[in-house]
């Protein structure tokens, strides 16, 4: 098994570009979400899923779009980028009773 | 929603001594507690959760306790080491419903030989 494969790993985006930050996992894991880390604020979650064509809103999801079309995939669509989402982003996954397992992050810069 | 809080921010101890880290939650249907380390520049990993039907639960030097009547649960690392630094992050969620995990807003531990 591979985990939570999260593409890529370092971006740089100018302000007013869109891009999908990518999360797949392969243990066939019900629950997805969507997590911004920056420095001294914990992570935050921005959406979660709860199974294929499931999703809804966590804490921070202005400026984010999500969907859930098979159980593997997870994509995060930033609309249009602001510095403000300079930050690292995990997407991690789990089955319903059990602990979230984490992707390794992407690191998004927004100039 | 969830709000979790997380004490203190940062944490210095000796190598040998114990830390203590604890956290209060706000949603009394939360029954579900993780603790992850977050080593520099690496994924969180979880290291040990507590469930709502337990008051407390040991791993080797790490141990978890949770007062579901104050809404309070900590994390008891004894023996510290200096591998035990990093960043550590509670959590709390309605497990077998959302799985909408909140996070604290963690506590760095720096552990000195």
């Amino acid at each position: 098994n591979a985990g939570v494969t999260q593409t890529p790993k370092f971006q740089v985006l100018k302000t007013g570009q869109s891009m999908t930050l990518q999360c797949a996992q392969d243990m066939n894991h019900e629950y997805m979400s969507w997590y911004r880390q920056d420095p001294g604020m914990g992570l935050r979650l921005i959406h979660y899923s709860v199974g294929a064509g499931i999703t809804d809103q966590g804490e921070v999801p202005n400026g984010y779009n999500v969907s859930r079309s098979t159980t593997e995939d997870f994509p995060l669509r930033l609309l249009s980028a602001a510095p403000s989402q300079t930050s690292v982003y995990f997407c991690a996954s789990s089955y319903s009773t059990d602990g979230y397992t984490f992707g390794s992050g992407t690191r998004l810069t927004v100039v | 929603g969830e709000n979790v809080e997380q004490h203190p921010s940062t944490l210095s101890v000796q190598e040998g001594d114990s830390a203590v880290i604890k956290c209060t939650y706000s949603d009394s249907a939360s029954n579900y507690f993780p603790w992850y380390k977050q080593e520099l520049g690496k994924r969180p990993q979880l290291i040990i959760d507590i469930r709502s039907n337990v008051g407390e639960k040991k791993d080797q030097r790490i141990a978890v306790t949770l007062n579901k009547t104050a809404k309070h649960f900590s994390l008891h690392i004894t023996e510290t080491q200096p591998e035990d630094s990093a960043v550590y992050f509670c959590a709390a969620a309605y497990s077998g419903g959302y799985n909408k995990l909140i996070f604290g807003a963690g506590t760095r531990l720096a552990v000195h030989p």
